[in-house]
């Protein structure tokens, strides 16, 4: 079975500095895979997402991820992270049609 | 595009009775749509998965008698908790993805429904 694994519960970063959310995955063939954001009280909004192709994946917001098959990895980054961008994120894989989710990680941002 | 809605945002029932849940893909139509629990602090619980037109498929764990899945079309899935207990206060959240538009699957989020059962 596939696994999400999100090594970082919670993180803080001051306003303006730069930001990588990590998220690791398993899986034997190429994966879909997705970083979603949540606020408080919130539903899940799509970030981006990497089916195939280029392997640096612009999304919305100001953020990309890279894939990296060799290790296996999908992390997510931003190079000026704005106070509004708190919330929780999501790394997520399709495992037959099904999202797989990693634990997530708080993002706190520092005035 | 893609936006799919949730209704009630929140509600607040009493021990014993059932709650309907309605979700809703407001500018597409999904051929398949999902109901997760969230807790507090927490990942995604996948309950069930709901294709148009057919029964849904319950994870293993959901009792599919006290949580009951209907997609009766290509936009609306509801979810009615029956006999609701304080167990089952929780957040539900729903997402929508339509498998014919080659998007690979992707599911597209409600904004959730806060329910509390006193």
């Amino acid at each position: 079975a596939q696994s999400v694994t999100q090594p970082d519960i919670h993180i803080t970063v001051s306003e303006g500095a730069s930001l990588e959310l990590r998220c690791n995955y398993s899986y034997g063939a190429t994966p879909y895979l997705f970083w979603y954001v949540q606020s408080p009280g919130q539903g899940l909004q799509l970030l981006l997402k990497y089916f195939s192709g280029d392997t640096l994946v612009q999304g919305i917001k100001g953020f990309e991820a890279e894939f990296k098959r060799s290790q296996s990895s999908f992390n997510l980054r931003k190079p000026s992270v704005h106070w509004s961008d708190a919330a929780e994120y999501f790394c997520a894989v399709n495992q037959g049609g099904k999202l797989i989710f990693g634990q997530g990680t708080e993002l706190s941002v520092k005035p | 595009g893609a936006v799919v809605s949730q209704h009630p945002s929140w509600v607040i029932c009493k021990s014993g009775t059932s709650v309907k849940i309605e979700c809703r893909s407001l500018d597409f139509q999904a051929t398949t749509m999902f109901w997760y629990r969230q807790f507090p602090k927490q990942s995604l619980m996948l309950m069930a998965t709901s294709n148009e037109g057919s029964k849904a498929t319950y994870e293993q764990g959901v009792e599919k008698d006290k949580f009951l899945i209907n997609h009766a079309s290509l936009t609306l899935s509801t979810l009615t908790v029956t006999s609701a207990h304080p167990e089952d206060s929780s957040f539900y959240i729903c997402s929508a993805t339509n498998r014919r538009s080659g998007s690979g699957d992707t599911q597209y989020f409600g904004p959730g429904t806060r329910l509390t059962v006193l």
